[in-house]
């Protein structure tokens, strides 16, 4: 069975950063791309970026450039997002995707992360 | 960046109706549309992938079709489980972006 399990997630403060991780298992990690897609409080939902097999790409949505970093683990099956200069506008679910074919074909469950001081 | 726009934003159905969902690209995107379900609790599935290809195990009175820039998720006869909020996505290039949601509601 295919699960991705995020944690890392929780209250930060403005300013601060935080790391979340999703541990992948059920399926050959390294042989995917990965990404990260968040959704802020009664919103819809917004891609992040993506990383592929060998971490020699990394997409983001612009916005988000200078401020998050996707990287990998495959010794670990893990997937980070490092997150910094957190503001109120990052409160969101963050979830951890797979890909496949062009379609993000595995979800986790998410993990919530708050900014407030 | 590709703007997705879908429409509507909500709407109200009842059991065993026929929808469509709408989904507009700002560009053309060459067939690379998904759709994707999230159910209240948050869980998120893939529905289609590249306009009209079923994922593993979907219940096939889901269908997708379009081109260019004009795509449409159908459900054929509504059930139960199939209230939930439905998101489109572009896959043609980075990033990748998604529609602002539909909500479909018991009626």
């Amino acid at each position: 069975e295919v699960k991705l399990v995020e944690s890392g997630g929780g209250l930060v403060q403005p300013g601060r950063s935080l790391k979340l991780s999703c541990a992948a298992s059920g399926f050959s990690f390294n042989d995917y791309w990965m990404g990260w897609v968040r959704q802020a409080p009664g919103k819809g939902l917004e891609w992040i970026g993506e990383i592929n097999q060998d971490s020699s790409t990394i997409n983001y949505t612009p916005s988000l450039k200078d401020k998050f970093t996707i990287s990998r683990d495959n010794a670990q099956n893990t997937l980070y997002l490092q997150m910094s200069k957190l503001g109120s506008e990052d409160t969101a679910i963050y979830y951890c995707t797979r890909a496949r074919s062009r379609i993000m074909d595995a979800w986790g469950q998410g993990a919530s992360v708050t900014v407030s001081s | 960046d590709i703007q997705m726009t879908q429409t509507p934003s909500s709407m109200p159905a009842s059991l065993g109706e026929r929808v469509t969902i709408s989904c507009r690209a700002s560009q053309d995107i060459s067939n690379y549309l998904n759709w994707y379900q999230q159910k209240p609790d948050g869980t998120i599935k893939p529905l289609i992938y590249y306009t009209s290809n079923l994922q593993s195990g979907v219940p096939s009175r889901f269908s997708g079709s379009g081109s260019g820039t004009d795509y449409s998720l159908t459900i054929s006869s509504l059930e139960p489980e199939d209230f939930a909020m439905y998101y489109c996505q572009q896959y043609d290039i980075s990033p990748r972006t998604f529609g602002g949601g539909t909500r479909l509601d018991l009626k």
